[in-house]
């Protein structure tokens, strides 16, 4: 079974700059995340989709950060404009949604801002 | 609202030495809690899960117990291991799919 795919890896932009980063969900899996986690800190989520609805994005930081999910499968997640306080690893995850049940983690993305 | 809290660490241990990470909740309901490992350079693996009250998760030779009485879900292991390193993450899942990190405990396992 494949698993939660990310990209970029790794990406460095200046402050200022925008960017997207894009995730693809576990086949099936109807809840997507996005957490960001800053070095040394846990995960902390920004936006928990069900299907291609928005369940929860109280901590989406709405003036600069945007997200969406494309006919309830992919998700891109984009910053604009970018702070340096925005440098972090940048983790999709999904989950079947039918429970309490664990998620799946993608590599994540790491974003720096100089 | 919903939160977990974890030791902070660093924990530095010697190869065989008995591990205990503790975690505590506050949770309305009924969550499942989990606990999830982060290796060097890799991305955030499920550990072990538990359910319901009582319910013991294990896998590696990790185990824990889901406590309702103490909200607690400590991470235990009898006989740790270099490989072992890593940094562990205690979570929540609640009934709204949500899944509430601690702030992760960093294990370093010495030979």
């Amino acid at each position: 079974e494949a698993g939660v795919a990310q990209s970029p890896r790794y990406k460095i932009i200046e402050k200022r700059q925008s960017v997207a980063f894009w995730c693809n969900p576990i086949s099936g899996h109807a809840t997507l995340y996005w957490y960001q986690q800053i070095l040394g800190q846990g995960p902390k989520l920004l936006i928990q989709f069900q299907n291609n609805g928005v369940v929860d994005d109280s901590q989406l930081p709405k003036d600069r950060f945007s997200a969406e999910r494309l006919k309830g499968v992919d998700s891109t997640l984009k910053i604009q404009p970018a702070k340096l306080e925005d440098s972090a690893v940048y983790l999709c995850a999904s989950s079947l949604g039918v429970g309490r049940e664990e998620a799946f983690f993608g590599q994540g993305t790491r974003l720096t801002v100089v | 609202g919903n939160s977990v809290t974890q030791m902070e660490g660093p924990v530095t241990l010697s190869e065989e030495a008995f591990l205990t990470i503790n975690c505590t909740y506050t949770a309305t309901g009924y969550p499942s809690l989990f606990w999830y490992v982060q290796y060097p350079g890799e991305g955030l693996q499920l550990l072990l899960k538990a359910t319901k009250a009582d319910d013991k998760g294990s896998n590696k030779g990790f185990e824990a117990t889901y406590r309702k009485e103490t909200t607690s879900f400590h991470l235990e292991k009898g006989s740790v291991q270099v490989s072992d390193s890593a940094v562990y993450f205690c979570a929540l899942g609640d009934s709204s799919y949500k899944l509430i990190f601690g702030s992760g405990t960093r294990l370093l396992v010495r030979p």
